[in-house]
């Protein structure tokens, strides 16, 4: 049974760039968040994504913006990168249900703006 | 609005001593709280949840935590430390009839020999 994968593992951009970053949950999940760990710091909540439709968000501006797809994979946009996006960039996925606050996250997105 | 603060961002402690991290949250709601743990360059792994009934919680690796809700507390300890958790722990809550989980700004916990 996959858990959740990420792609790619590492990335580096320059300010002003636009990045991708990608998901798979793990199987029978639908549910989909993703979060940005600044080096030293706990995970913050970017948004959540469910039924393909952000379902709620954090404080990150308009920049940050996601999709999620019907096979319940999802990906995170970033646009106009700045410096302060350098960041592990970590995805979780959950169940709609009974069991939904449990979270399991894949192994993250190191991004580097330079 | 709801909160998580854990006091002390690195804890050292020797190999099989008491390992206490604590974590206090703020709630206007009933609370789910958790522990997660983190190991260099991976996500994140729960460790242990609190949702409803028995406040003394047991987790993976031999790790508990207590629910105290008239001290807003959710402590996690583990009786003797081992080298293997030296690691990063992050304390969380997510609201009753909410989507988001917060997190605490975590910590390191160094397991010296």
């Amino acid at each position: 049974d996959a858990g959740v994968t990420q792609s790619p593992t590492h990335l580096i951009k320059t300010r002003g760039q636009q990045v991708t970053l990608r998901c798979s949950p793990k199987s029978g999940h639908d549910t989909v968040s993703w979060y940005q760990q600044a080096l030293g710091q706990g995970p913050q909540f970017i948004f959540q994504y469910y039924e393909e439709e952000e379902r709620q968000r954090g404080n990150f501006p308009d920049r940050f913006s996601g999709h999620q797809f019907p096979n319940y994979s999802s990906e995170l946009n970033v646009n106009a990168l700045l410096l302060g996006d350098s960041a592990l960039y970590l995805c979780a996925s959950s169940l709609s249900g009974g069991a939904r606050e449990k979270l399991f996250f894949g192994s993250g997105t190191q991004l580097s703006v330079l | 609005a709801q909160s998580v603060t854990q006091l002390g961002s690195h804890v050292s402690v020797s190999e099989g001593a008491l390992v206490l991290l604590r974590c206090n949250y703020s709630s206007s709601v009933p609370p789910y709280l958790f522990w997660y743990v983190q190991y260099p360059n991976q996500g994140l792994q729960l460790l242990l949840k609190y949702t409803t009934g028995a406040t003394l919680v047991k987790g993976i690796n031999g790790f508990e935590a207590e629910f105290k809700k008239s001290e807003t507390s959710f402590h996690l300890t583990k009786p003797s430390a081992h080298m293997s958790d030296a690691a990063e722990y992050f304390c969380a809550v997510l609201n009753t009839g909410g989507f988001k989980t917060i997190f605490g700004a975590g910590t390191r916990l160094f397991v010296k020999a």
